[in-house]
């Protein structure tokens, strides 16, 4: 119930295509959902994050899409550019042990962008 | 700003040595993690603290692994003895400690590869 389920694990797109990554969860309490993003040699960085209050929050050319009654949320990154090639991670976010969030990562998309 | 400050970057030791990772959080941040990356198991929390206190430490894989936070500005990450499957790369993050999901700020990395 705790997992957070992550696909594709690797994906290629076009330059200005849509890239798409999806997840999946059990736990209803989880409440943040937030997106990572990762490079070579780097450690995650926050990318976007939405709370399950909201359907649908854009920050530029990526949009977190979120159906509460499926218990799925998406990433979508428009346009898609060389320098988005990195690694994606959602995550969905506990409060517990006195008011900490606790993220649990899903397992990762490897993103391409061709030029 | 400087953000989450890891030591070494890269350690290379043999099996049954002493390991000890170093974290420095970003000033003022009182919530503080201790992840480990691995191709197998993603991103996987080890034990976290607030305000210098460990508070869950169930994700240590065994006895061999310690944390410890002295104060609000350092802590380490201990293994041993070390073994090869403590091979992976091990992130710090930290965040303020609070109920509104406080972003969590990852340092680069320790790799670590255990011969």
């Amino acid at each position: 119930q705790q997992q957070v389920k992550q696909s594709p694990q690797s994906l290629i797109v076009q330059k200005g295509g849509i890239s798409i990554i999806n997840c999946a969860y059990e736990n209803t309490a989880f409440d943040y959902f937030p997106w990572y993003q990762q490079f070579p040699g780097k450690g995650p960085a926050l990318l976007i994050a939405i709370r399950p209050d909201v359907s649908e929050k854009k920050e530029g050319r990526f949009t977190i899409s979120f159906n509460k009654s499926a218990k799925q949320f998406s990433l979508h990154i428009m346009d898609s550019q060389p320098g988005d090639s990195a690694t994606y991670f959602c995550a969905a976010s506990l409060i517990y042990g006195g008011a900490t969030n606790k993220l649990i990562f899903g397992t990762g998309t490897l993103l391409a962008v061709q030029p | 700003d400087a953000g989450v400050i890891q030591s070494p970057r890269h350690e290379v030791t043999e099996m049954g040595q002493e390991v000890t990772l170093r974290c420095k959080p970003i000033s003022g941040h009182n919530s503080l993690f201790w992840y480990r990356q691995t191709m197998m198991r993603g991103l996987e929390l080890l034990i976290y603290f607030n305000n210098n206190v460990p508070i869950d430490d169930s994700g240590m894989p065994e006895d061999r692994f310690s944390a410890k936070m002295p104060n609000a500005s350092f802590s380490t990450l201990k293994i041993q003895p070390s073994e090869p499957r403590d091979s992976a790369v091990y992130f710090c993050a930290s965040s303020l400690r609070g109920g509104d999901n406080q972003p969590q700020h990852f340092g680069d990395g320790t790799r670590l590869s255990i011969l």
